[in-house]
């Protein structure tokens, strides 16, 4: 069984750096075609994509993110890392990890998330 | 970057079918998948690829895809279905993940 659970604070202050933790089990960040994504969602807002790390430690940022974030991967302890700088107010939301399966040989890549984390709430305020 | 645009909500009696839209260009090309979120939970993935359905997850959610417009179908729509549907696709071009604008089912 996959698991995912995000932790960090709850509360940022502006112009600070957030670091989120995602600790997982049920499958390893060195298998050939796994990735795990951070996606978050603001209040009554939409879902949206932040970040991916891939097994071979390629990444993948959001364009309107990018130069903001950083996500790095510590397989010895089952963890994926997502920084982000210079919190604002805006960025207060819901954070969520989410695995991305590898592919079925002959088969194309899986392009979708399941199963996700419970979510943490990050709040930016002074 | 791409834009996956879906309709802001959708009431549906009890019994009868709901269509959930997901509009984008040429998306027809594309891999859709949908998600369930109900209000305080992580999102759920109730289709993939189209058309497949994860196991667990009841035939009476169905899904297509053409042209500009993806469609997420859920029949004999139940009092548990009320809940956020978001779409979401790859984009090749770009090697990024893009999520829908989100709708909410409501169920009369």
């Amino acid at each position: 069984q996959i698991t995912l659970k995000e932790s960090g604070p709850t509360l940022v202050k502006p112009t600070q750096t957030l670091t989120l933790t995602c600790t997982f089990s049920g499958f390893s960040l060195t298998t050939s075609g796994v990735g795990v994504a951070w996606i978050r969602q603001p209040p009554g807002k939409a879902l949206e994509w932040l970040a991916l790390i891939y097994w071979d430690d390629d990444k993948r940022y959001s364009p309107s993110l990018r130069s903001r974030l950083t996500v790095t991967k510590d397989t010895s302890k089952n963890q994926v890392v997502l920084r982000m700088t210079n919190m604002d107010p805006v960025d207060t939301a819901t954070y969520f990890c989410a695995y991305r399966a590898p592919g079925i040989v002959g088969h194309p890549p899986r392009k979708w998330f399941d199963p996700w984390g419970q979510g943490t709430l990050v709040t930016v305020s002074s | 970057s791409y834009v996956l645009t879906q309709p802001p909500s959708v009431s549906v009696a009890p019994g009868k079918t709901a269509r959930i839209t997901c509009g984008g260009n040429n998306i027809g090309s594309k891999s859709v998948h949908w998600y369930q979120q109900k209000p305080g939970q992580a999102p759920v993935l109730v289709v993939y690829d189209d058309t497949d359905r994860p196991s667990g997850i009841p035939e009476r959610f169905s899904g297509s895809n053409s042209g500009n417009t993806a469609t997420l179908t859920i029949s004999r729509v139940e009092a548990g279905d009320e809940a956020d549907y978001s779409c979401q696709v790859w984009d090749s071009d770009s090697d990024h993940y893009v999520f829908g604008t989100g709708t909410k089912v409501t169920v009369l």
